[in-house]
């Protein structure tokens, strides 16, 4: 089957750097997605990781190491804008290029 | 450029009632999506669409929601009879359909919040 694990919940603060892991276990591998939803909003893109290694993208930099089925969403500089969920995809060969979601981390920024 | 449009924002509904949500994607877009997203877990795919033909609706309860997109555009989703376990954001996403390196970025609606009662 297919599954991604990602922790449910992790509190940093204002300023500081967070790291969200993701891990998977999927037949056949395309990809890791990740997106960003406010309380109330809708998921909105945030990264792709295709190759392995990192890609940045202002304060928000994510990498991704297909032999250990692993990826991660790092935030620096944290403000609290930045308390939302964020979740990690996967996208496969044999899924049409749907995305397979984890259940989300929730972000909780402290002052 | 115009984002995904949904339609209600909210809908409150008793249950064993009939209820439909409408989806315009965005301009050019040939994927459209419906998720269902129950508080605190992802977004879980109910359809998909390639076009105006049905590429994944194998998570669909089709006993009681259906989905059309005429024309390759707009989109409905509808649930009929509702049940108290419907009570969700329903999403809507599309895509231009195009993989670039396995990546087909989607872009969402702002949901529609339903619930039964």
């Amino acid at each position: 089957g297919q599954s991604l694990e990602q922790p449910s919940e992790v509190t940093a603060v204002e300023g500081a750097i967070v790291q969200i892991n993701c891990t998977y276990q999927t037949s056949g591998f395309y990809g890791l997605s990740w997106y960003q939803q406010h309380d109330g909003g809708a998921p909105t893109f945030l990264s792709y990781n295709g190759l392995d290694g990192l890609e940045e993208t202002g304060r928000f930099s994510s990498f991704l190491s297909r032999s250990d089925s692993y990826g991660y969403l790092r935030l620096q500089e944290l403000q609290m804008k930045d308390s939302a969920s964020y979740f990690c995809a996967v996208s496969a060969p044999w899924s049409n290029y749907q995305l397979i979601w984890g259940a989300g981390t929730k972000l909780i920024i402290k002052p | 450029e115009a984002g995904v449009a949904q339609s209600p924002r909210y809908k409150i509904i008793e249950k064993r009632q009939s209820v439909a949500f409408w989806c315009n994607p965005i301009s050019g877009h040939a994927t459209l999506y419906w998720y269902q997203q129950i508080l605190g877990q992802g977004p879980k795919l109910l359809i998909q669409f390639q076009n105006n033909g049905v590429v994944d609706d194998s998570q669909l309860p089709k006993d009681r929601f259906s989905a059309e997109r005429l024309k390759g555009v707009d989109s409905t989703l509808k649930i009929q009879p509702a049940k108290l376990e419907d009570s969700a954001v329903y999403l809507c996403a599309s895509s231009l359909g195009l993989s670039r390196g396995g990546s087909d970025t989607q872009y969402f609606g702002p949901g529609t919040r339903l619930t039964v009662l």
